[in-house]
């Protein structure tokens, strides 16, 4: 039962346009939410995040909103560079809780020039 | 400045042979983390450990077994290896969730075939 879901696998946008990265949860318990990016041959890096109280957090061309009543979280990045293009997993977990961090499948963003 | 550092980086095993993947961490974390990626499936976690001296069993531990004798270090073995086990492999390392503002490191992966 997958509790993280992105539930496209692929993405494409061009250069200076608005990418939005979707991942919905099923797990009401989940507080911390994480989005990393993977570049290939390469570890996942950590992104951004968003805790549960916020709704939106905002760190440079990288944004993400938090709608805890649709299960829903979203990546904004504004504008889109080629460099960006990469596969995007969204996490989730809970504080004090489980203590395991929970991935979606991932969606391969590429940026077009 | 080495943060998550994964040994091999590559490797070829034939079915039914055994290895360890080494996993270190400088970073003083309490929680590390084994997990593998296939494709079209994401990251899957085999095993984790809260602390030194313990470990659980993640989404997909069967045929894999862990320890973490030091609190830097997280081995995952495999015993007898199975084509289905040829992954990449991400070891990740983290403060405890219960604090602020903490998230997961990753080393850079270890490509196991296994024929």
């Amino acid at each position: 039962d997958q509790q993280v879901k992105q539930n496209s696998p692929s993405l494409s946008v061009q250069e200076g346009r608005i990418s939005i990265l979707n991942c919905d949860y099923t797990n009401s318990m989940f507080d911390y939410f994480l989005w990393y990016k993977k570049y290939p041959a390469e570890g996942p890096t950590f992104l951004i995040s968003i805790s549960s109280i916020k709704d939106k957090n905002e760190d440079g061309r990288f944004t993400v909103f938090l709608n805890k009543s649709a299960k829903h979280l979203s990546l904004h990045i504004v504008p889109s560079q080629p460099g960006d293009s990469a596969v995007y997993f969204c996490a989730a977990e809970r504080k004090g809780g489980s203590e395991k961090l929970v991935f979606g499948k991932g969606t391969k963003l590429t940026v077009n020039p | 400045n080495a943060g998550v550092t994964q040994t091999p980086k590559f490797r070829v095993l034939k079915t039914g042979q055994s290895m360890t993947l080494l996993c270190a961490q400088d970073m003083n974390h309490e929680y590390m983390y084994w997990y593998r990626q296939d494709p079209g499936m994401g990251l899957r976690l085999i095993h984790y450990s809260v602390g030194e001296g313990t470990t659980a069993k993640g989404e997909v531990p069967d045929g894999y077994n862990v320890s973490r004798l030091k609190k830097q270090n997280f081995l995952l073995g495999l015993e007898s290896a199975a084509p289905s086990q040829t992954s990449v492999y991400f070891c990740a390392s983290s403060p405890p969730f219960r604090q602020k503002n903490t998230e997961a490191f990753f080393g850079q992966g270890t490509r196991l075939t296994v024929v």
